[in-house]
This record gives structure tokens, sequence and C-alpha cells, in this order.
């Protein structure tokens, strides 16, 4: 079955620390890999994807995250975080050119970030 | 401003009573979806459309309907049905059916049954 696990359900770092989010998948074929952010209360905001390619991806906020085939794994890092980092992140998959789908969401892991 | 656009952000219910979460884009969007969340659980499916007056079950949609008449508009209807309503609902749009299109999401909207 297609799934999506984030093992860590909460994440506390100190400011102006490394941070980095686990996500691991299981999917029969290449997927497509997104990264959300969620505020509290209020809907998701894309980071970052990956479709293809370089398997190091750039978002926003000074986000990247990387795509490693071999450990099915897509974590989200940033070197440095700051206070307004601090939210819900999830990571989603979906299918490879299948029309007639949508993503399938981890359950997410909480940042909290302390000064 | 293009965005989606879902309304009422608060609403509540009396058990019994079916209601209706709006949800419009300006987007051009062809995809529309539905999603419910709950501390601890993720985003869960609950319906999708790809095209209008067509749509598909996701992983939850007992207890719930759509409808896709135009395609700015994808309305949840949240029946008496549903034995546990109270969650956050979010409404999404991306280009075409594919998931590998980025999908958008609205602000969402907070149901809670009294």
């Amino acid at each position: 079955a297609q799934s999506v696990t984030q093992p860590d359900i909460h994440i506390t770092v100190s400011e102006g620390a490394s941070l980095e989010l686990r996500c691991n998948y299981s999917y029969g074929a290449t997927p497509y890999l997104f990264w959300y952010v969620q505020s509290p209360g209020q809907g998701l905001q894309l980071l970052l994807k990956y479709f293809s390619g370089d398997t190091l991806v750039q978002g926003i906020k000074g986000f990247e995250a990387e795509f490693k085939r071999s450990q099915s794994s897509f974590n989200l890092r940033k070197p440095s975080v700051h206070w307004s980092d601090a939210a819900e992140y999830f990571c989603a998959v979906g299918p490879l050119g299948q029309a007639g789908t949508a993503l399938i969401f981890g359950k997410g892991t909480t940042l909290s970030v302390s000064s | 401003d293009g965005g989606i656009t879902q309304s009422p952000k608060y609403l509540f219910r009396k058990e019994g009573q079916n209601v209706t979460l709006s949800c419009e884009q300006n987007l051009n969007h062809d995809a529309m979806y539905w999603y419910r969340q709950d501390p601890g659980q993720g985003l869960r499916l609950i319906y999708y459309s790809q095209i209008v007056n067509d749509f598909q079950k996701g992983d939850i949609a007992e207890g719930y309907s759509v409808s896709r008449e135009k395609k700015e508009s994808f309305p949840l209807t949240v029946t008496s049905a549903q034995k546990n309503p109270t969650a956050f609902y979010l409404c999404a749009s991306s280009y075409g059916g594919s998931s590998g299109n980025t999908i958008y999401f609205g602000e969402g909207s907070w149901l809670t049954v009294v």
C-alpha cells in the first residue's frame, strides 16, 4: 500500500540551529514528492517539490530537501532555524503521471523553536 | 488576487443536521479536492474532482457528499450520517488531475458539532 511516514511527531530546536525533518515513503513507482507547511488554523503552503532531475531541491524560506531513492526518503532541511519557522510540516507523495489521483500526506511533524 | 476561498471559517452544527462548506477558486484549475484534518492524523482525502460533473470518492467519503456543477466551485456537504464530523476541512485545487501538479490549499473551515 502507498504510504508516507514522518517518524517524528514533535521536534524542538533552538533558534539558529539546523533542522532536519524526516520523511519516508512506500511506493511502487517513482513518485512526485512535496513538503508543505501549515501555521495553526491555516491552510497549507507549498515549501518545495521534487519531480525529477537534481535530487537536492531548493524551496522557499531557505528550506531544501534531498530525494534519496535507495532510502525512499525525502528529508527536509534548513541550516538555521528562525522562530517564525515554528509550524506543522507535512510530507506528501503522488504517483508519477497518473491522472485522477490525489496526494497522500504523512501525519505531520510539529516544529517548536526555542530561544 | 487568485486563490481558493473557503467559507464559512467557523461553523457550528447540531447533531442530525446537514451542513455545506463552500469552496470557490479563481485559479482556473481543473481539479479540486476536499481533505479532512484531525489532530495527529494528517490530511485524509474525502472527495476529489478532475472535471465538471465528475468526482471520485477518497479514503473517507462516507457521510459526505459533493457536487461539481461549475469549474470554480466544489461544495462539500457533511451529512447527518457522518458520525464524527468535528474537524478542520481543507479545500484544494490543481491544474489537471495528475498528482504531479502542485496542489494549492484554501485557508480551511472549522466544523464543530454541538
